[in-house]
């Protein structure tokens, strides 16, 4: 199985700051990453597929990039609806293992 | 719109077989660049994915729970269905059932574009 570690596994920042959350594969993936966030006692919500293209309906304050085995999520201006934990998912094989998670707060 | 709604029992014995039902609307199961995954989440834990079945029918297993994971589909019915024997208090979690997606470059990125509520599962005697 590919391994995702996923760093911070928790930070906490206030409004308006810029956030970077980091995946690094255990190999290559080239562009199969995806990241979501999920709030407490809700299911997860995509933000970003294909390591760098924005969901639907998502705002573009949220940024993906990266390529092989180093990814990064970038929130430009942190909202304070932007709580919660994110993960990183990769779609290059089965089985699609997700990251242990990064959990944000809002000072 | 699409939906999907995951059903089954709330409480499992140890030994015994779960059986976990995902009804969707607002999408077909035959769409060719979709299909329907199972991801579990324990309490307090990341996320765990399980399996997925294609619009062909093709269908995915994560190794470790292979021996003990089936995923089918009733078209008929809308729903996809997921069978996890030998069920123990380890396996408790909540399990989410969620549409796959394949597009951006060459239409072959997948991600779970739309999720259910998810169910929780809880294995205890």
């Amino acid at each position: 199985d590919i391994q995702l570690t996923q760093s911070p596994s928790s930070l906490s920042a206030s409004v308006g700051d810029r956030v970077t959350i980091t995946c690094r594969a255990s190999q290559g993936i080239s562009t199969y990453l995806n990241w979501y966030l999920q709030k407490v006692g809700k299911a997860p919500k995509l933000l970003i597929y294909a390591s760098s293209s924005v969901q639907s309906g998502v705002p573009l304050r949220f940024s993906g990039s990266g390529s092989g085995t180093h990814f990064t999520l970038i929130i430009s201006s942190l909202q304070a609806e932007d709580f919660g934990t994110y993960y990183c998912q990769q779609t290059s094989t089965t089985p699609h293992t997700f990251g242990q998670g990064t959990k944000l707060e809002i000072k | 719109q699409v939906t999907l709604n995951e059903s089954g029992p709330v409480l499992v014995r140890p030994t015994e077989t779960l059986t976990l039902t995902c009804t969707v609307s607002g999408f077909s199961l035959h769409h060719a660049r979709m299909g329907v995954s199972w991801i579990r989440q324990p309490p307090g834990k990341p996320l765990e994915w399980l399996a997925h079945i294609s619009s062909n029918e093709e269908k995915s297993y994560r190794p470790s729970l292979k021996s003990r994971l089936t995923i089918s589909r009733d078209t008929s019915k809308s729903q996809v269905v997921l069978t996890m024997t030998n069920m123990g208090p380890v396996d408790t979690a909540t399990y989410y059932c969620a549409r796959r997606i394949s597009k951006g470059p060459n239409g072959d990125h997948d991600s779970n574009d739309f999720w259910g509520q998810g169910t929780l599962v809880t294995v205890s005697s």
